[in-house]
């Protein structure tokens, strides 16, 4: 059974504090990891995508990847109430054009 | 640009009865996919067209489920006849390519009563 996991939280921090969200993957051969943030009742929205180990960084997310350990993280720098939302690591199970996978996604909810 | 559109937003339909979907996919984006999420579960992958081909229909939950995509362009997700246990919400995505992220549409909240 190819899995992605994800804690399902909710996860809170404080305003201005740094989001840790964390994603692990069962099939060693995944190549691309996704991230995307959805918001209550809207569709999910690509932020952050990383192919290669160590840390990609893009304004305040930091994606990190570590496929020796098999696992994916977001960093939120500076965590705003309007980053509050769900987000969800997608991953792609070879072999070849496979459809992403997606964690059950972690709840974010950053406090004023 | 013109996002992923999907229709209708929501549907309330009767147990036995038949609900089509419609996704129009970004421009240019010849993968096409067919996502659903249950209350309280991750989002699963349903079918994945490449142009107007069906690429991949392993998560296709039985055969009351209907996909089309003809001539590549916008696509279609019937169910027919609906049973309660197909209410979730049903994304669209597109993509242009492998290694790509998806965009997704905002998907039709499909009710069965």
């Amino acid at each position: 059974q190819k899995e992605v996991e994800q804690n399902s939280g909710p996860l809170s921090v404080p305003e201005g504090a740094i989001a840790s969200l964390n994603c692990t993957y069962s099939d060693r051969g995944s190549q691309s990891f996704f991230w995307y943030r959805q918001y209550s009742g809207k569709s999910p929205e690509l932020i952050m995508s990383i192919y290669s180990n160590g840390d990609k960084e893009d304004g305040r997310f930091t994606a990190q990847l570590n496929k020796a350990s098999q696992y994916v993280s977001l960093l939120i720098r500076d965590s705003q109430p309007s980053d509050s939302a769900t987000y969800l690591c997608a991953v792609n199970i070879p072999p070849g054009n496979t459809p992403l996978v997606f964690g059950k996604g972690t709840r974010l909810s950053v406090i004023a | 640009e013109a996002g992923v559109t999907q229709f209708p937003s929501h549907s309330v339909i009767e147990k036995g009865q038949t609900v089509t979907l419609r996704c129009d996919p970004i421009s240019g984006h010849d993968n096409l996919y067919w996502y659903r999420r249950v209350m309280g579960k991750e989002i699963k992958f349903l079918l994945h067209f490449v142009k107007e081909s069906k690429q991949d229909e392993s998560g296709m939950p039985n055969n009351r489920f209907l996909a089309e995509r003809t001539g590549g362009t916008y696509s279609t997700l019937k169910v027919q006849p609906a049973e309660l246990e197909d209410s979730g919400v049903y994304f669209c995505a597109s993509s242009p390519g492998l290694d790509y992220g998806y965009t997704f549409g905002s998907g039709t909240r499909l009710t069965v009563v």
